[in-house]
């Protein structure tokens, strides 16, 4: 079973729809929790931390839920712009190594 | 926001011979250092912790001889792919922990293509 698994894409999404991702991780000892994004051919760019209480950024809300390992980003408005995998990260309780899901691919259409 | 710069940006070489990476924190000192590895279509995978003044550590599955790293400064880690193969083909990517904030920002990453 892989460390950290999220839902395969690509999501195919209209410009403005809502689209929601989900990862689960299988570590119950991990510590903290991120989304990242990544742009092709490019590198990994922190899109938000995610917390037991859940928390918001303008259109990107993530939550987690610790007693089911999963964690989830939901996206509300979707622009153009917000076409990119998103990786759902999460870090060991052995020094903070990062542990990256393979990664869901978002394309918005016009 | 604290910069990671890589260099090369992309790499091309003959199989057998090896590439060296360097990757700098310009901006902040970072005790530790990763690098990752990705393939297309694929997350990426840490391949090993890099350590300002000591050995690295190396993820099970990474060959500790063909992929040597170097952290002789707070500010540069190198990684050098030896002997290097078109499996070695692969996105490189390292990312520097800030040793005041425990943060880790990525560099731009290194395009290896072994012929």
């Amino acid at each position: 079973r892989k460390e950290v698994e999220q839902d395969p894409g690509p999501f195919n999404v209209p410009e403005g729809a809502t689209v929601a991702f989900n990862c689960t991780y299988s570590n119950s000892a991990s510590q903290s929790f991120f989304w990242y994004r990544q742009d092709c051919r490019k590198e990994p760019k922190l899109l938000m931390s995610v917390y037991s209480s859940g928390n918001e950024d303008g259109r990107f809300t993530a939550q987690l839920n610790r007693a089911s390992q999963y964690i989830s980003l939901l996206i509300r408005d979707s622009k153009l712009s917000d076409s990119a995998t998103y990786l759902c990260v999460v870090t060991d309780n052995q020094g903070g190594k990062l542990i990256f899901g393979q990664g869901t691919e978002l394309s918005v259409k016009p | 926001g604290a910069v990671v710069s890589q260099h090369p940006s992309w790499v091309i070489c003959k199989s057998g011979t090896s590439v060296k990476i360097e990757c700098r924190s310009l901006d902040f000192q970072a005790t530790t250092m990763f690098w990752y590895r990705q393939f297309p279509k694929q997350s990426l995978m840490l391949m090993a912790t890099s350590n300002e003044g000591s050995k690295a550590t190396y993820e099970q599955g990474v060959e500790k001889d063909k992929f040597l790293i170097n952290h002789a400064s707070l500010t540069l880690s190198t990684l050098t792919v030896t002997s290097a193969h078109p499996e070695d083909s692969s996105f490189y990517i390292c990312s520097a922990e800030e040793d005041s904030y425990n943060e880790q920002f990525f560099g731009p990453g290194t395009r290896l293509t072994v012929l």
